[in-house]
């Protein structure tokens, strides 16, 4: 695509739920990163992928936290079991090597944990 | 990984020039420096990238001296709409692990 999709753009769940958020990144894009904002903060990284491998997933905040990423595209970020203090913007970007590794990003999706 | 250091706001009047300066000691060699702006509610979004010396592009400059060891970025004639957060970042080719600091809060008054 043109550009980093998102969705949902935003999502409203109750606590203790489950949440999947999807990134489809610029076609032809190797690397694809994850990251959250909270309300006002800066960006928090939680993990990059190269291909499928995520080499480091130590920026994934909890156990509860996790992703995946097939065919080397689209990625999903998995939250088990929400908190309120999920409550944030989560970001997916992409980039190639051949652009000099510019990170684009998405719109983000918002999630509320009510 | 290079870590990166800016201020935490700035003020500005509208048709001025902005510098914002970002310092980045342990730059890496194969390490570029790129900005982003984002704007509340969007994702960041790039601005301008360079090595060394000064690049330019229609939106700003990017001045970065001979020792690397920090960056600065210029916003000619800033407008209210330049109002943002401005990131600068070191990326390698080659490494993803890209950790974001706290970004310069931009404010430009009328």
């Amino acid at each position: 695509g043109a550009g980093v999709s998102q969705s949902p753009s935003n999502k409203v769940t109750e606590k203790g739920k489950d949440v999947e958020l999807r990134c489809d990144p610029i076609s032809g894009h190797t690397a694809l990163y994850w990251y959250r904002q909270s309300l006002g903060q800066g960006l928090e990284f939680l993990i990059y992928f190269q291909g499928n491998s995520a080499p480091d997933k130590s920026g994934l905040p909890s156990d509860r936290f996790s992703a995946e990423r097939t065919g080397g595209s689209v990625s999903t970020l998995t939250i088990q079991r929400t908190q309120q203090e999920d409550s944030a913007v989560y970001l997916c970007a992409s980039s190639s090597r051949a652009d000099g590794n510019t990170i684009y990003f998405g719109e983000g999706s918002w999630l509320t944990v009510v | 990984l290079a870590k990166t250091t800016q201020p935490i706001s700035m003020d500005s009047y509208e048709g001025q020039e902005v510098n914002i300066t970002c310092s980045h000691n342990n730059i890496a060699t194969n390490d570029y420096i790129t900005w982003y702006q984002q704007f509340p509610s969007q994702g960041p979004r790039f601005i301008i990238q360079g090595y060394k010396t000064k690049v330019t592009n229609e939106v700003a400059s990017l001045f970065i001296p001979a020792d690397r060891k920090s960056s600065t970025l210029s916003l000619p004639r800033v407008s209210l709409s330049d109002t943002a957060v401005y990131y600068c970042l070191a990326t390698t080719s080659g490494t993803y692990k890209y950790i974001f600091g706290t970004g310069t809060r931009l404010k430009v008054l009328a």
